[in-house]
């Protein structure tokens, strides 16, 4: 089973910043089949990107990804004030047992 | 438009058998390529994949929840069934059924693209 390490946990930011989250997997991930989810309290994730770096319909162009192998990255280009929120990353690789991150929270500085 | 929304009991007592119910509208199990999964998120924790089922019906477990859960599907219906023994409250969760994945001549094309609000099912005597 892969296991994907988010960093930071928390990332402190002021609207308008650049926010870069972190993903790594214990081993490589197959076909960049690694998505990131959105999820604000009380609501269901929200799917933003997959394919590593495909944005999901209706997503903002702020939201980007990029990576590959074990390495991947999330970054919102200017946090707007509804971005800041729990993001987890997800591989959905060859295998169906799927995992997901723990997540990093992104929080008003 | 898609939609999906998870329906069951709210508490259950540990060593009973959760059945929760998801009923979707906007695509068809019955089409190639269709699946839909379970995923469930303790209070304040991460996300967990629990399992899914595919238009042909092929089914995939978590390792570790693999000899307590089954999954199957209504497609008349439009319903995909989850049922996992034996509760403790350590299972104590919001469990989610999300579309996904979507699958084009066996290449997946996009993961978990539409999701349920969720239903919070707590364990406790």
């Amino acid at each position: 089973e892969i296991v994907l390490t988010q960093s930071p946990g928390t990332l402190s930011l002021s609207p308008g910043e650049r926010a870069t989250l972190s993903c790594r997997a214990s081993q490589s991930v197959s076909s960049s089949y690694l998505a990131w989810y959105q999820q604000k309290p009380g609501q269901a994730p929200r799917l933003l990107i997959y394919g590593a770096s495909s944005r999901a319909t209706g997503i903002p162009d702020r939201f980007s990804g990029s990576g590959s192998g074990t390495d991947f990255t999330l970054t919102i280009s200017r946090l707007e004030p509804e971005d800041f929120a729990v993001y987890y990353c997800q591989q959905y690789g060859s295998s169906p047992r799927w995992t997901f991150g723990q997540g990093t929270k992104v929080e008003i500085k | 438009q898609v939609t999906l929304r998870e329906s069951g009991p709210a508490l259950v007592k540990p060593t009973q058998t959760l059945t929760l119910t998801c009923t979707f509208s906007g695509f068809s199990l019955s089409t190639s390529g269709m699946c839909v999964s379970w995923i469930r998120q303790p209070p304040g924790k991460a996300l967990e994949w629990l399992a899914r089922i595919d238009w042909d019906d092929d089914k995939y477990y978590s390792t570790s929840l693999k000899t307590r859960l089954t999954i199957s599907k209504d497609t008349s219906k439009n319903q995909v069934v989850l049922t996992m023994t034996n509760m403790d409250p350590v299972d104590t969760a919001t469990y989610y059924c999300a579309r996904g994945p979507t699958m084009v001549r066996g290449v997946i094309t996009t993961p978990f693209d539409y999701w349920g609000q969720g239903t919070l099912v707590t364990v406790s005597s």
